[in-house]
């Protein structure tokens, strides 16, 4: 079973806020990863970390930054929210403690920006 | 690039059998994921898929042939909780950090 935290489950916040989604699995995965999903439709990767002080952008284009200072953290950071960034956002992490380096995922952030 | 076909939405009725596919198209691949995702929560994994054949696990199986770029997911006794969305997730030899790609997914209605 996964054990992979995201918090907050809900925000609810008006434009030009600064806003941190956080992350933390407890599997001593090296790899992270943050998705974006908009109700109904597919999942996007916004940001991905092989591993302590290595973030890279995703295959899609945003907004936010992330950092990896540690194995089990990966925050993700809006400066300044606008309504556009309002969807679902999803953590996952994998490693390769098993063969098939699955990638399992936290809860979720539902962020909605006013 | 990688491109992933399913049928955006299928209808089944409880206690029947149904079958999801998905073909690929990848430059190297090197697996097949199938997660079960719920409207509003998260993907949960279900299967994974390397090497040709069929994998069995309690009412669920995945079926891979590598050759035709295709996989199914066989979901058997329906039960009105399987009422969700499906997604087929292919992993790239060549991609970095283990990124997988995701379907569309297919969104799977359950009738009594």
């Amino acid at each position: 079973e996964a054990d992979i935290y995201q918090t907050p489950r809900y925000l609810v916040i008006g434009t030009g806020k600064k806003i941190t989604l956080e992350c933390s699995q407890t599997m001593g995965h090296d790899k992270m990863y943050w998705y974006q999903q908009d109700p109904g439709m597919e999942l996007h990767l916004i940001h991905y970390s092989y591993g302590v002080n290595s973030t890279e952008k995703g295959d899609l284009s945003s907004e936010s930054t992330v950092s990896r200072i540690r194995t089990e953290h990966f925050p993700l950071t809006l400066e300044s929210a606008r309504p556009s960034h309002t969807s679902q956002y999803l953590c996952a992490s994998s490693g390769e403690t098993t063969s098939t380096d699955t990638q399992y995922f936290g809860p979720g952030t539902r962020l909605t920006v006013l | 690039g990688q491109n992933i076909d399913q049928p955006t939405e299928m209808t089944a009725t409880e206690g029947a059998i149904v079958q999801i596919n998905c073909t690929y198209q990848t430059s190297g691949f090197n697996g097949l994921f199938w997660y079960q995702q719920h409207a509003g929560e998260a993907p949960t994994f279900l299967s994974y898929n390397v090497l040709d054949g069929l994998e069995e696990k309690g009412r669920f199986s995945s079926f891979l042939s590598r050759s035709k770029g295709y996989s199914y997911l066989l979901l058997k006794e329906l039960q009105m909780k399987d009422s969700a969305s499906y997604l087929c997730a292919v992993r790239d030899r060549y991609s970095s950090a283990s990124k997988i790609i995701f379907g569309s997914g297919t969104r799977l209605s359950i009738r009594p």
